[in-house]
């Protein structure tokens, strides 16, 4: 059984359209991220949920807006899609926020804006 | 503030001969530290972590690590490459003045050549 997993795999669409990409875990995690990884393999966090909790928020457009309707769920809903934002968005979750807790990432969603 | 430095996008090694992939850090308290691998099209897989206690680490698919507190290093070792290593490497550090967030550095590409 897959541990974190993302739908979908990939996605293509248009400039300005609105996108949703889903995650779950099966870990029993308490916390879930998002990571944007951009043409250059730089990976970013991005949001990071703890018990359904926003605990990290980095520098990212308000037309990102992330949802966790349980801990189980983070999914990513990205409003007025614009070239900049394709890239690899990865979901991960850890047991909790401790220092040591290992993340576990999905297999990533490629987004490509047109 | 945290931050990680991996000094090579590229590292290139002969099928059977030890491998090294460098990491140095940045950190204001104790260290903990990661190493991920990510496989062409696929999601980061947890390789090995330093939390405390033997430099040595021992990880995942026979990798292992050395953390060096003076030399504030956390070098990625093998030593047999295999081919099946080839694949992009991340090191990463956990920000404890944020959240808790990793923090990644550039990535290595480990080419092992038959």
């Amino acid at each position: 059984d897959t541990a974190v997993s993302q739908t979908p795999k990939y996605l293509v669409t248009q400039m300005g359209n609105d996108k949703s990409i889903k995650c779950e875990q099966n870990l029993g995690h308490d916390t879930m991220y998002w990571y944007k990884q951009d043409s250059k393999k730089f990976l970013k966090i991005m949001f990071s949920y703890n018990n359904k909790e926003l605990i990290i928020n980095e520098t990212v457009p308000n037309r990102f807006s992330p949802k966790s309707p349980d801990k189980a769920h983070l999914n990513l809903h990205i409003n007025s899609l614009e070239l900049g934002d394709s890239a690899v968005y990865f979901c991960a979750s850890s047991q909790g926020q401790d220092s040591t807790d290992t993340q576990y990432f999905g297999p990533g969603t490629r987004l490509t804006v047109l | 503030a945290q931050s990680v430095a991996q000094p090579e996008d590229q590292v290139n090694v002969a099928e059977g001969n030890p491998l090294t992939v460098k990491c140095t850090y940045s950190v204001s308290g104790n260290p903990y530290l990661f190493w991920y691998v990510q496989y062409p099209n696929r999601g980061l897989q947890f390789l090995l972590k330093y939390i405390t206690g033997d430099n040595l680490v021992k990880g995942s698919y026979g990798f292992e690590a050395e953390f060096n507190k003076s030399q504030t290093s956390f070098h990625l070792k093998k030593p047999s490459a295999l081919v099946s290593d080839s694949a992009l490497y991340f090191c990463a550090v956990r920000d404890v003045d944020s959240s808790y967030k990793l923090i990644f550095g550039s990535g290595t590409r480990l080419l092992v050549r038959p």
